[in-house]
């Protein structure tokens, strides 16, 4: 089945750093990747969209200077952290769209831990 | 603009008791509907999802959810769980093929021997 690869899984830095999160699919093409936001207990907040070869497509709310996304390949976009802050601590996790209608669906990474201190 | 209830926060159950998990969703277009499971500090998994057809759609692990258009729900069930169910379960919808997933508020279940 389909697999999406995130990293690093867990990630601990420094206030004013950033981060770079990694989410590859691994055995189809994603034309469209998703990151989402989960805070302890909490459900999965979209952030952004991401389109291969175009510019992501934020939601309500989320900083796009400070979440910088980079689709450049169709199975590889990134989720960089700039300037982390201890409240951008968090579970962040992707998702990849395969658009196949047979396989249709949404396949998500393990997660990346973010602590900033 | 749609949106997706999941009506319990937490359902304790005894083990090889049946349980139900319950999810509303709105919307004014026809959805794709799908369920989650997620174990501490991983990803999510994928339970089972309806697109079309058959309304009872069966899952891994012995899920199944039935799709009611006339109630907009999209009730998950197993007739007997096991310790190893224990986790939180999401509903989520998208719109149509280019849409985004939304999901609901989550339920944890908590299965008890």
């Amino acid at each position: 089945g389909a697999v999406v690869s995130q990293h690093p899984s867990r990630v601990i830095c420094k206030s004013g750093t950033s981060v770079k999160i990694e989410c590859r699919s691994l055995d189809f093409q994603a034309t469209t990747m998703f990151w989402y936001r989960q805070f302890p207990k909490q459900s999965l907040m979209l952030m952004a969209t991401s389109n291969e070869g175009s510019k992501a497509t934020y939601e309500q709310g989320v900083e796009k200077d400070k979440f910088l996304i980079n689709h450049a390949s169709l199975t590889l976009s990134t989720l960089t952290v700039t300037s982390a802050h201890p409240e951008d601590s968090s579970f962040y996790i992707c998702s990849a769209r395969d658009s196949g209608f047979a396989n249709y669906g949404y396949t998500f990474g393990s997660g990346t831990r973010l602590t900033v201190v | 603009a749609q949106s997706v209830t999941q009506l319990d926060s937490q359902v304790p159950v005894f083990e090889e008791a049946p349980v139900e998990l319950r999810c509303n969703y709105s919307s004014s277009v026809s959805v794709y509907l799908f369920w989650y499971v997620q174990y501490p500090n991983q990803g999510l998994q994928l339970l089972l999802k309806y697109l079309s057809g058959s309304t009872l759609v069966k899952g891994i692990n012995g899920f199944e959810a039935e799709f009611n258009k006339s109630q907009t729900s999209f009730h998950l069930r197993k007739p007997s769980v096991h310790i190893s169910d224990t986790a939180e379960y999401f509903c989520a919808v998208s719109v149509g093929q280019g849409g985004k997933l939304i999901f609901g508020q989550g339920t944890e279940l908590s299965v008890k021997p």
